[in-house]
């Protein structure tokens, strides 16, 4: 079974610099779609950067980026000039067509910024 | 579009009664989904349809859960009889194509207390 692991339950930033999260994942699948969604205080689930495993450039969104290691199974988001309102829960998702629809989601990672 | 909508945004209800989520998904996608969300087990899905046919509901925790989609506009979530342990976020997200390239769009959530 895919699963997706996120091993910093917490983590804290000072405001404008970097922050790397990270994310795992096991699957046997060679094509697949990950993601990282935001989840602010306000409860809405916001998907925030999107990679598609076939590919190997690395997927960026203005201050986000991804670290994707295919070999690895790793999939880190990095916030660059971290702002305030990135403060949030951030959750790394894995996606397999093949299953029908089905998003399988990690833990989360709860991230604070300091001003 | 106005996105996902879900309503009611909170309920707190007695247990022992039936309580009612409703989801209004993005005009346009096939594919809704009902996902719940706690501290202990993060987020959890629930049920999915596909052309408001349901395709898996092997997450719902009991017979007490129900789920329909009478037509593309309109699907809610049904607890009978409710209890505390329900007591979780519940979001509705919909997608089109089976989510492969855009992820899923979230709805807001509906905050359900069980006292």
């Amino acid at each position: 079974a895919q699963t997706v692991t996120q091993s910093q339950p917490e983590m804290s930033v000072q405001e404008a610099e970097t922050v790397t999260l990270s994310c795992t994942y096991d699957t046997s699948e060679s094509d697949y779609y990950l993601f990282w969604y935001k989840q602010p205080p306000s409860r809405q689930m916001i998907l925030v950067i999107r990679q598609e495993a076939y590919k190997q450039q690395n997927a960026t969104e203005n201050r986000f980026s991804v670290n994707f290691q295919k070999a690895a199974k790793s999939f880190s988001l990095k916030i660059s000039d971290s702002q305030l309102g990135d403060a949030a829960m951030y959750f790394c998702a894995y996606f397999y067509g093949g299953s029908q629809g089905n998003l399988i989601f990690g833990k989360g990672t709860k991230l604070s910024v300091k001003p | 579009d106005a996105g996902v909508i879900q309503s009611p945004r909170h309920e707190v209800t007695e247990m022992g009664q039936e309580v009612t989520l409703r989801c209004k998904p993005i005009s346009g996608h096939d594919y809704l989904f009902w996902y719940r969300q706690t501290m202990m087990r993060g987020l959890e899905l629930l049920i999915y349809f596909n052309n408001n046919v349901p395709i898996d509901d092997s997450g719902m925790p009991e017979d007490r859960f129900s789920a329909k989609m009478p037509n593309a506009s309109f699907s809610n979530l049904k607890i009978q009889p409710s209890e505390p342990r329900d007591s979780a976020v519940y979001f509705c997200a919909s997608t089109s194509g089976g989510g492969s390239n855009y992820g899923y769009t979230f709805g807001s959530g509906t905050r359900l207390t069980v006292v």
